[in-house]
């Protein structure tokens, strides 16, 4: 069984600054990948990055950028240069080779100007 | 390209009541996921096709949901005889259907009140 945990239920960050989101995953695979998903109040689900476990360099989408901690078993998502429009709940996720996300209960993100 | 259409956007019925959601992926995605996803919680996958068939459904209550997707294109999900605990949004996802790091682009969901 795969299980995603997000320890932080809500966040603000002041507009223009850094923000780090927090999970940590488990799973017995050995092939995994690991994602990202914003999720605005409209609730249109949009993936923001993800990482191949295979991979050790951090994948890195702009503004976002993760810190992938294998052996820990630990994913963080920093935002830079924090926007009025990153305002959202962003749900980490775990996917084996089939493609089955497992989602974490998600962390909610307030941007503030 | 157009996104993963569903269809209603909202619904309210009484408790035993039937209701059906309608989902149309992206054209040509072979992948297509229906989501529960209770408010304040992450969605949880139901069931997963792969074409037109089941690549799992291990977490569909069979007993009062179902699901098809005839012709490997459209899906529909259905709910007979709805609970009150089924009162959340419905996402339907779809991809491309390569192994691995498989993109899912989610639709606008269906949000349900079961009254």
């Amino acid at each position: 069984a795969q299980t995603v945990t997000q320890s932080q239920p809500e966040m603000s960050v002041q507009e223009a600054e850094t923000v780090t989101l927090s999970c940590t995953y488990d799973t017995s695979e050995s092939n995994y990948y690991l994602f990202w998903y914003k999720q605005p109040p409209s609730r249109q689900m949009i993936l923001v990055i993800r990482q191949e476990a295979y991979k050790q360099q951090n994948a890195t989408e702009n503004r976002f950028s993760v810190n992938f901690q294998k052996a820990a078993k630990s994913f963080s998502l920093k935002i830079s240069d924090s926007q009025l429009g990153d305002t959202a709940m962003y749900f980490c996720a775990l996917s084996n080779a089939g493609n089955m996300l497992t989602f974490g209960g998600g962390t909610r993100l307030m941007v503030k100007p | 390209e157009a996104g993963v259409a569903q269809s209603p956007r909202y619904k309210i019925i009484e408790k035993r009541q039937s209701v059906a959601f309608w989902c149309n992926p992206i054209s040509g995605h072979a992948t297509l996921y229906w989501y529960q996803q209770i408010l304040g919680q992450g969605p949880k996958l139901l069931i997963q096709f792969q074409n037109n068939g089941v690549v799992d459904d291990s977490q569909l209550p069979k007993d009062r949901f179902s699901a098809e997707r005839l012709k490997g294109v459209d899906s529909t999900l259905k709910i007979q005889p709805a609970k009150l605990e089924d009162s959340a949004v419905y996402l339907c996802a779809s991809s491309v259907g390569l192994p691995g790091a498989d993109t899912q682009y989610f639709g606008p969901g269906t949000r349900l009140t079961v009254l």
